[in-house]
């Protein structure tokens, strides 16, 4: 069975800091991989995917993700913190494009 | 752009009532999913269709139901709503077969209390 998990339920950084959120998953095969991002009362819009190309997977606003299999990680960052990041953020897993599995999310936090 | 649309964006209910959410999507997609989203406990996903008349449990479909008539439309039904219900319902929508790659496009949300 796949499962993510999604280390730090909030997290709050300084406008301008690195953003880093962190996910680990477990698949049983090469996974499909997700970051979601969800603004205050809207549904969740998704930030980037890894579908087995490049490791390096850049999304919208500037976030990126680097897929590391030796240590099944899905960490998503952003050099510099905006006050309009500050939302909830969802890993996500699937297995050959089936249902998703999220993980609990991360809600992040910009102080100005 | 893909586009999912609730019905409702909030809802209140009491105890016992029959509570309906629909969903649209307008982009022929095959698959439709229904999530519970609550605090702490990320999505959590309740049914889902991938077909018309078609549905399979996801993880939590106890005391809910779904009706898949047409292809774009996904109803998510609460027979007997209670107090533990109380929670935002998201829909979503995907691709089929080849072209699926797992990206689900979701709806606004809909926000049901139930007293």
């Amino acid at each position: 069975a796949q499962s993510v998990t999604q280390l730090g339920s909030h997290v709050s950084v300084s406008e301008g800091a690195l953003v880093l959120l962190r996910c680990n998953y477990s698949s049983s095969v090469p996974p499909y991989l997700f970051w979601y991002v969800q603004y205050p009362n809207q549904g969740l819009q998704l930030l980037l995917k890894y579908t087995s190309a490049a490791t390096l997977v850049k999304g919208i606003n500037g976030f990126e993700a680097e897929f590391k299999k030796s240590e099944t990680s899905f960490h998503l960052t952003k050099p510099s913190a905006h006050m309009s990041d500050a939302a909830e953020y969802f890993c996500a897993v699937s297995k050959r494009a089936q249902k998703l599995v999220f993980g609990q999310g991360t809600r992040l936090t910009i102080n100005p | 752009d893909v586009k999912v649309t609730q019905s409702s964006r909030y809802l209140v209910k009491r105890t016992g009532e029959k509570v309906f959410l629909e969903c649209v999507q307008d982009m022929d997609h095959e698959n439709m999913f229904w999530y519970r989203q609550d605090p702490g406990l990320g999505l959590r996903l309740i049914y889902f269709s991938y077909d018309v008349k078609m549905k399979e449990k996801g993880d939590i479909p106890e005391g809910y139901s779904v009706s898949r008539e047409k292809k774009e439309r996904f109803s998510l039904i609460l027979e007997s709503a209670s107090t533990n219900q109380t929670s935002m319902y998201l829909c979503a929508s995907s691709f089929g077969g080849r072209t699926n790659t797992g990206e689900l496009f979701f709806g606004e949300g809909s926000r049901l209390t139930v007293l």
